[in-house]
């Protein structure tokens, strides 16, 4: 149980265009997913927090306008990616919590490699 | 504000003998504990989470971790390694003073390599 699923794995898009990622709960209802972002041989940067029903909370230094979250149902929540540019090339990770408690572990999706040209 | 160190970038461990990759944490209240792994090109899974109870936790693939909190420490170990543990791991933790949905604080990850 508790799988989370991304689409696409991998996107390669140009420079100015925008890209859509999706990140699914596929076992259970999500009232929180959150989306990381991650650099080559670092950590996660968490990006956003998501809950359903209500516009995401972003982090400190995350553009708003740039990276448009949307968390449409209990199971569902896309990323996208406005006017992409190449340092915007990255792995982007999300996840989800089971809804209820305080002890929700995050369940994580498998990550989409996005590569701007 | 809490925070996650992981003082280790690589551990190296034979196959068959014990690993430990160490783990310390500072938040301001009591914590919760997050263990996960991360395989190349791949999303994070989890492996285990102390959240009360006994310090001592069991998780997938026979991995273990030992909550100790005088020592603010929750380091991960197994008996015996296996070359398919080699990954990232990667330590977090989240307040457990704060609400619902509250965000993972992570380490920097260290890579395990097991070797025959």
């Amino acid at each position: 149980g508790a799988v989370v699923s991304q689409h696409p794995s991998r996107v390669i898009c140009k420079s100015g265009t925008s890209v859509k990622i999706e990140c699914r709960s596929l076992d259970f209802q999500a009232t929180t997913m959150f989306w990381y972002r991650q650099f080559p041989k670092q950590s996660l940067m968490l990006m956003a927090t998501s809950n359903e029903g209500s516009k995401a909370t972003y982090e400190q230094g995350v553009e708003k306008d740039k990276f448009l979250i949307n968390h449409a149902s209990l199971t569902l929540s896309t990323l996208t990616v406005t006017s992409a540019h190449p340092e915007d090339s990255s792995f982007y990770i999300c996840s989800a919590t089971v809804a209820g408690g305080l002890q929700e572990t995050q369940y994580f999706g498998p990550g989409t490699r996005l590569l701007v040209l | 504000a809490q925070s996650v160190a992981q003082p280790e970038d690589q551990v190296n461990v034979a196959e068959g003998n014990p690993l430990t990759v160490k783990c310390t944490y500072s938040v301001s209240g009591n914590p919760y504990l997050f263990w996960y792994v991360q395989y190349p090109n791949r999303g994070l899974q989890f492996l285990l989470k102390y959240i009360t109870g006994d310090n001592l936790v069991k998780g997938s693939y026979g991995f273990e971790a030992e909550f100790n909190k005088s020592q603010t420490s929750f380091h991960l170990k197994k008996p015996s390694a296996l070359v398919s543990d080699s990954a990232l791991y990667f330590c977090a933790v989240r307040d457990r003073s704060t609400g619902t949905a509250s965000k993972l604080t992570f380490g920097t990850g260290t890579r395990l390599q097991v070797t025959l």
